[in-house]
């Protein structure tokens, strides 16, 4: 059974950084693409980023402007997400998702997380 | 951007009903990489169709997706009390990735 559980999540300040983290069970984590999409409060779905399976290459919301790193950690099975210069807008539930495959396009989210909450607030 | 619109907002029906949700794109969707995604209150989306019209493994047939290029569709032939829910749609050709805002189907 694939699982993905998400953790990482708090309350940050403006302007600080935390550090998600998606720990992963019940498939070859190294042969798929991971991303992390938001929701902020009450709100619709955000794609966040995507990082392929040898973590070469990572593509990330225009929204994000270099303030948000993805990485991976294929040995121990887990998926990353660094941010940092926080703004209240990044309040949000933070979902690890599966691609359904190894490539960053063309292919579908096809299992999440039950998600971590991010909260930027003074 | 690919911006998806999904209409309507909120749809209202009982259950046995049929229920269409609409998505719209700004530009046309390349091969129809076009999923829908369903979310319940506190959990997380759950994969429904990709591909504009395949379903994802161990989805009941009454959910149905078709449509190409910048409409697509997604139809719920006879809506159960357990498809109470909301509803998005999801673009995946092309990069940024973007979802629609959604459409709530809630019993009437």
């Amino acid at each position: 059974e694939v699982q993905l559980l998400e953790s990482g999540g708090g309350l940050a300040q403006p302007g600080g950084s935390l550090k998600l983290s998606c720990t992963t069970s019940g498939f070859t984590f190294s042969t798929y693409a991971m991303s992390w999409v938001r929701q902020a409060p009450g709100k619709g779905l955000e794609w966040v980023s995507v990082i392929v399976p040898n973590g070469g290459s990572t593509y990330y919301a225009d929204s994000l402007t270099g303030r948000f790193t993805i990485s991976r950690d294929n040995s121990k099975n887990t998926l990353y997400l660094q941010m940092n210069s926080l703004r209240a807008e990044d309040t949000a539930v933070y979902y690890c998702a599966r691609v359904a495959g190894s490539g960053s396009l063309h292919i579908p989210i096809d299992y999440w997380g039950q998600g971590t909450l991010v909260t930027v607030s003074s | 951007e690919v911006v998806l619109t999904q209409s309507p907002g909120t749809l209202s029906l009982s259950p046995g009903e049929r229920a269409t949700l609409s998505c719209r794109a700004s530009q046309s969707v390349w091969s129809s990489y076009v999923a829908w995604y369903q979310q319940k209150p506190g959990q997380a989306p759950r994969l429904l169709i990709y591909g504009a019209s395949t379903r994802a493994t161990g989805i009941p047939d009454r959910f149905s997706g078709s449509g190409s290029g910048a409409d697509f569709t997604l139809t719920i032939s006879r809506l159960e009390p357990e498809d109470f829910a909301v509803f998005y749609c999801h673009q995946y050709g092309h990069s940024p990735l973007t979802f629609g805002g959604g459409t709530k189907v809630e019993i009437k």
